[in-house]
């Protein structure tokens, strides 16, 4: 079954503590990415992975790493949380285009709610 | 700076209404537009549209698509509660001639009454 897994799926920690999500997906999709979403503001891109060993900024990137050393596996790093990471985060995948699409589905894990106090 | 606007954010409407929901976007380089449905957890995709005036139909969601006024709607026709959701629409963004990021716009949240 395709899968797209997230761990953990609740988190509450401090400030300051580094944490990872992890994100692993079965599908062997070469685009991963990072999303969080808040209320009001909807869903905002992290960073993205285009392969393995490729990675870039997306639209709020501060306060987070990635890292993809392999091409099923992309963590999210906080290395010093703070409360204003608290949010719902979404990993997702991309199948490459189908013969005679232009583009594909995009796949989400079930999501990782974080609360930093 | 490229964005997607939904509107409306919230709408309330009665179980057999029909609902129009509509998004609009300014970006630099379009690609494709993409619906998706989020209830208590993840989002799921709905319709992908690349070419203007086809419409996309799934059952009572019918979605279509107007590269010239840059928007799109998605049509839901005989609304049940089951409906009720977060309506998400993104536009893939053209990333040299393959596939690029999405950018959301922040959902409709529609709520479907007995």
């Amino acid at each position: 079954e395709a899968q797209v897994t997230q761990n953990p799926r609740y988190l509450i920690t401090v400030t300051g503590k580094k944490l990872t999500v992890t994100c692993s997906q079965n599908m062997n999709h070469e685009y991963m990415s990072w999303y969080r979403q808040d209320p009001g503001l909807g869903l905002r891109q992290i960073y993205y992975s285009m392969n393995v060993e490729v990675t870039d900024k997306g639209d709020v990137p501060e306060g987070y790493k990635v890292s993809r050393k392999e091409k099923r596996n992309f963590p999210l790093i906080l290395e010093s949380p703070s409360p204003n990471q608290t949010s719902l985060y979404f990993c997702a995948t991309r199948s490459p285009p189908g013969r005679g699409l232009i583009t594909y589905e995009q796949y989400f894990g079930p999501g990782t709610r974080l609360t930093v106090t | 700076e490229d964005k997607v606007v939904q509107s409306p954010l919230s709408l309330v409407v009665h179980e057999g209404d029909t609902v129009t929901l509509n998004c609009s976007y300014e970006v630099t380089n379009f690609r494709s537009l993409l619906w998706y449905k989020q209830e208590k957890k993840a989002p799921t995709f709905l319709f992908m549209l690349t070419s203007s005036g086809i419409e996309k139909k799934s059952g009572r969601l019918s979605s279509i698509l107007d590269k010239k006024e840059l928007f799109s709607i998605l049509n839901i026709t005989a609304t049940q509660t089951g409906d009720s959701a977060i309506y998400l629409c993104a536009v893939e963004l053209n990333y040299g001639g393959s596939q690029g990021n999405l950018i959301f716009g922040k959902g409709t949240k529609l709520s479907v009454k007995p």
